[in-house]
């Protein structure tokens, strides 16, 4: 079956960098984009931007485009999301997920980033 | 595109039939998503293009709307189905409305 398998939880300082990777299995990797999504805690959630796994073309929401980095290693079928200059509002969990018919039919179990000094 | 969700908490009974708002800023054309959230847990997949139920999701939930407008039913509220429940658009990028939490009453 489909799975996204992400990395665990973080604990970062203000303005550091913080790289989440998401390993999927269960279909070929290279068939669907991959992407991810902001939960801050206790509320909705933030498209970040997607990445298609065959070709590395990227595309992110504006509000992302300085904070996200996306790519993809495709001999191990990992995606990975690098977040950068790190601040408390970047404090969340963070969710990759696989695009089906535009519509986002697996979830990975979510990565919970936490930036404080 | 705005997507806003009524109520933002509903409290039911077991039993009841259930129904979540999710209205567009503009029209979306029927793509239109929801999500179900429980405590802890990644959001799944339960409704997509508005009315088509994605598999394995049981067939008390539906969903229905059309233009800006768009509904989730719960037909006979069961107790595992106690979870925040979002909607998303996908005609324009994407985004997500705020979320209804359904609690038991």
């Amino acid at each position: 079956q489909v799975n996204l398998l992400q990395s665990g939880a973080a604990l970062v300082k203000p303005g550091a960098s913080v790289k989440l990777s998401c390993k999927a299995s269960g279909y070929t990797f290279t068939d669907y984009y991959i992407h991810w999504v902001k939960q801050s805690h206790g509320k909705s959630l933030e498209w970040i931007g997607y990445i298609n796994p065959n070709s590395g073309y990227t595309n992110y929401n504006e509000k992302f485009k300085s904070k996200a980095t996306l790519t993809v290693d495709k001999s191990t079928n990992t995606a990975y999301m690098e977040l950068s200059r790190l601040t408390s509002e970047d404090s969340a969990t963070y969710y990759c997920t696989r695009l089906r018919a535009y519509v986002m039919d697996a979830w990975g179990q979510g990565a919970s980033v936490t930036v404080s000094s | 595109i705005q997507m806003t969700q009524s109520p933002s908490l509903l409290s039911a009974s077991v039993g009841d039939r259930v129904t979540l708002s999710c209205k567009a800023g503009q029209n979306i054309n029927n793509y239109l998503a929801w999500y179900q959230q429980k405590l802890g847990e990644a959001p799944k997949l339960l409704i997509y293009n508005a009315n088509s139920l994605q598999t394995g999701i049981p067939s008390r939930f539906s969903g229905s709307g059309s233009g800006t407008d768009y509904t989730l039913t719960i037909s006979s509220l069961q107790p595992e189905d106690v979870a925040t429940y979002f909607c998303q658009q996908y005609n324009s990028w994407t985004t997500f409305g705020g979320g209804t939490k359904l609690e038991l009453k």
